[in-house]
């Protein structure tokens, strides 16, 4: 199975600020990499897919970077509305796996 | 719109069996494939498989293999979960979550279903 390391798992950020969150894949995916955003309660919402497309409705304040094994979601100008876990998740290969999740608080 | 629209939650005893329904509206049922997945409280989420809706073949994860079954009732335009034998750690949320048609990206997800397993 390919394994999502995910880093870090919480993270403390000010209003305005911009964070990264890193995913790492056990081999290479070949940007079969998506990203999602859930908040409590609630059900996981899609924000990037193939590692850098950008799903219809999210803002672009959200991009996807990265290639091969170490993929990341960048968060720019961070809003309240942003408060949230975030998990990627791999679709290349059978079985897809999730990272472990990122918890974002505001500072 | 596309919907996915799961049913209520479940309490549960140890060893008895569950059924999830998901009921899917806004799109030809039988085009996409319906995936499911699992979130034990406060965890992370886990892929748990696939149901064809056109053939109805299902695929499993390995650790869903032999108590879990994916049915579906497509003249309902509707996916199941079955659960039997509930054990203490199936306690989670289970969604259904619905592929895009050219890759497995889940654009699309049920509201979830809590199934709380407690003797």
């Amino acid at each position: 199975d390919i394994q999502m390391t995910q880093s870090p798992a919480s993270l403390s950020a000010s209003l305005g600020e911009t964070v990264t969150i890193e995913c790492r894949a056990s081999e290479d995916i070949y940007n079969g990499l998506a990203w999602y955003q859930q908040k409590p309660g609630k059900s996981p919402q899609l924000l990037i897919y193939n590692a850098n497309s950008l799903h219809t409705g999210v803002p672009s304040r959200f991009s996807g970077s990265g290639s091969g094994t170490q993929y990341s979601l960048k968060i720019n100008s961070l809003q309240s509305e942003d408060v949230a876990s975030y998990f990627c998740q791999q679709y290349y290969d059978y079985p897809y796996t999730f990272g472990a999740g990122t918890k974002l608080e505001l500072k | 719109q596309i919907q996915l629209v799961q049913s209520g939650p479940e309490l549960k005893k140890p060893g008895e069996s569950v059924k999830i329904s998901c009921k899917a509206s806004g799109y030809t049922f039988t085009d996409y494939a319906m995936h499911w997945v699992k979130q034990a409280p406060g965890k992370g989420l886990k892929w748990m498989g696939w149901i064809n809706t056109y053939t109805g073949k299902p695929t499993y994860a390995d650790d869903f293999k032999g108590r879990f079954v994916f049915s579906l009732e497509a003249s309902a335009s509707t996916a199941n979960l079955q659960i039997s034998n509930l054990k203490n750690e199936d306690t989670a949320t289970y969604f259904c979550a619905r592929e895009t048609g050219s890759s497995d990206w889940f654009a699309y997800w049920g509201q979830g279903t809590l199934v709380t397993v407690s003797s």
